[in-house]
């Protein structure tokens, strides 16, 4: 089945500096992409929502890119601050005949922004 | 909009007790979810349920059970609360097959 591999588990950067976290999958039929983030005691709040048919999709002080070719996703956070810290997670969905299909998580990364 | 609760926040047991978590959703979704929260390794499937009374295995199902028997609510069951089975669990529920999933803010287990 489809497999989800995160990097990197734990990022640091200081304030203003970009960050990126990649995820690639192995499905080739894998066509709907979630990002969610996590703050710490809270639960999962959708970041981005992402089909295949577009492979760059801007958010509020964040792009998130999709490479079908090497089933690559990648969250950038342009110039983060640190109200971006907090763990982020991907999850990938493939195309479904039937009502359901499964959403296979990444692993997570912890991303701690220092002032 | 809508929101998940869940219940309770935090659930302390001893090993080997039963033990259920609870999960409330008032989006009027279909689909419903449990998954398990370990540090490090993501979100892991239990079971979902596609409609009131349906249930369905996900990848680590052994050692629980689910009810859904409305709608709007579906519990959880540890049958034999183990040590190695202290985590967050998340409750989630989504609309239509194409939809993203809305989470709960977690119910932290603890056993003893």
């Amino acid at each position: 089945g489809e497999q989800v591999e995160q990097r990197p588990p734990h990022l640091s950067v200081r304030e203003g500096d970009s960050a990126v976290i990649t995820c690639t999958y192995t499905d080739p039929n894998s066509y709907y992409f979630f990002w969610y983030k996590q703050e710490p005691g809270a639960s999962l709040q959708l970041l981005m929502k992402v089909f295949s048919s577009t492979e760059i999709n801007e958010g509020q002080g964040f792009t998130v890119l999709l490479n079908k070719k090497d089933k690559r996703l990648s969250l950038n956070l342009t110039a983060a601050h640190p109200g971006d810290s907090a763990a982020y997670f991907c999850a990938v969905r493939r195309i479904a005949s039937s009502s359901f299909s499964k959403l296979v998580f990444g692993q997570g990364t912890s991303l701690s922004v220092v002032p | 909009g809508g929101i998940i609760t869940q219940t309770p926040k935090f659930l302390i047991g001893q090993e080997g007790q039963k033990l259920t978590l609870k999960c409330q959703q008032n989006f009027n979704h279909d689909t419903m979810y449990w998954y398990r929260q370990d540090s490090g390794k993501g979100l892991r499937l239990i079971y979902y349920s596609i409609t009131e009374n349906d249930l369905q295995k996900g990848d680590l199902s052994e050692g629980y059970d689910a009810s859904r028997e409305k709608k709007s609510s579906f519990s959880l069951t540890v049958t034999s609360a183990q040590k190695n089975e202290m985590a967050v669990f998340l409750c989630a529920s989504r609309t239509g097959a194409y939809a993203e999933q809305f989470f709960g803010p977690g119910t932290r287990l603890t056993v003893l």
